[in-house]
């Protein structure tokens, strides 16, 4: 059973601060990684995508990812309030294969 | 305006009446899938398509039907809905299935009450 991990949450912090959120995937073979936002009562809007080991930078956010390690993570820096949201992280094992999802990381900023 | 739609967004139905989601794009995509939200479970995926006349099975494709006999359209069937299938039900599209240059959208959801 192919399985991604994350951490439930709520991840609690003020705003400006770095928000660090973590997934752990078993399918060593997985191929491309995925993070998504979700709003409550909305849908999945994609962040980044990570498919090389190491770090990935866009604006205020940061994938990386270790292989080895079977983890990625996403760094948010200089969290806002309108960062508060679910954040999913997303496995695709093979191209063309299901997307598997982590239950997701419910991220809070406060101001 | 790029995007995949969904209808009904809210429905309230009674166990064993039959009901289909319709979920369309217009970006061309070939590959669609549906998938279904629940507190506590996360996001799980009911079926997807890779191309015309191509569906696979997801995690949860118990109790739902799908086709696809045009590229756009996905619907989701439920053939004798339940309780335990109250959900709230994603479709999406992307290019060619999640590479990694590839970007999946999702539509709005539909908020699916089985009574």
């Amino acid at each position: 059973q192919k399985e991604v991990e994350q951490n439930s949450g709520p991840l609690s912090v003020p705003e400006g601060a770095i928000a660090s959120l973590n997934c752990t995937y078993s399918d060593r073979g997985s191929q491309s990684f995925f993070w998504y936002r979700q709003y409550s009562g909305k849908s999945p809007e994609l962040i980044m995508f990570i498919y090389s080991n190491g770090d990935k930078e866009d604006g205020r956010f940061t994938a990386q990812l270790n292989k080895a390690s079977q983890y990625v993570s996403l760094l948010i820096r200089d969290s806002q309030p309108s960062d508060s949201a679910t954040y999913l992280c997303a496995v695709n094992p093979q191209a063309g294969t299901a997307l598997i999802f982590g239950k997701g990381t419910t991220l809070s900023v406060s101001s | 305006e790029a995007q995949v739609t969904q209808n009904p967004r809210y429905l309230i139905t009674v166990t064993g009446k039959k009901l289909t989601v319709t979920c369309s794009q217009n970006m061309n995509h070939e590959y669609m899938s549906w998938y279904r939200q629940d507190p506590g479970l996360g996001l799980r995926q009911i079926y997807y398509s890779m191309n015309v006349e191509v569906t696979d099975k997801g995690d949860v494709p118990e109790g739902y039907k799908v086709s696809r006999k045009e590229k756009r359209n996905f619907p989701l069937i439920l053939e004798s809905p339940s309780p335990n299938q109250t959900s709230l039900y994603f479709c999406a599209s992307s290019l060619t299935g999640g590479t990694g240059t590839d970007t999946q959208y999702f539509g709005p959801g539909t908020r699916l009450t089985v009574l």
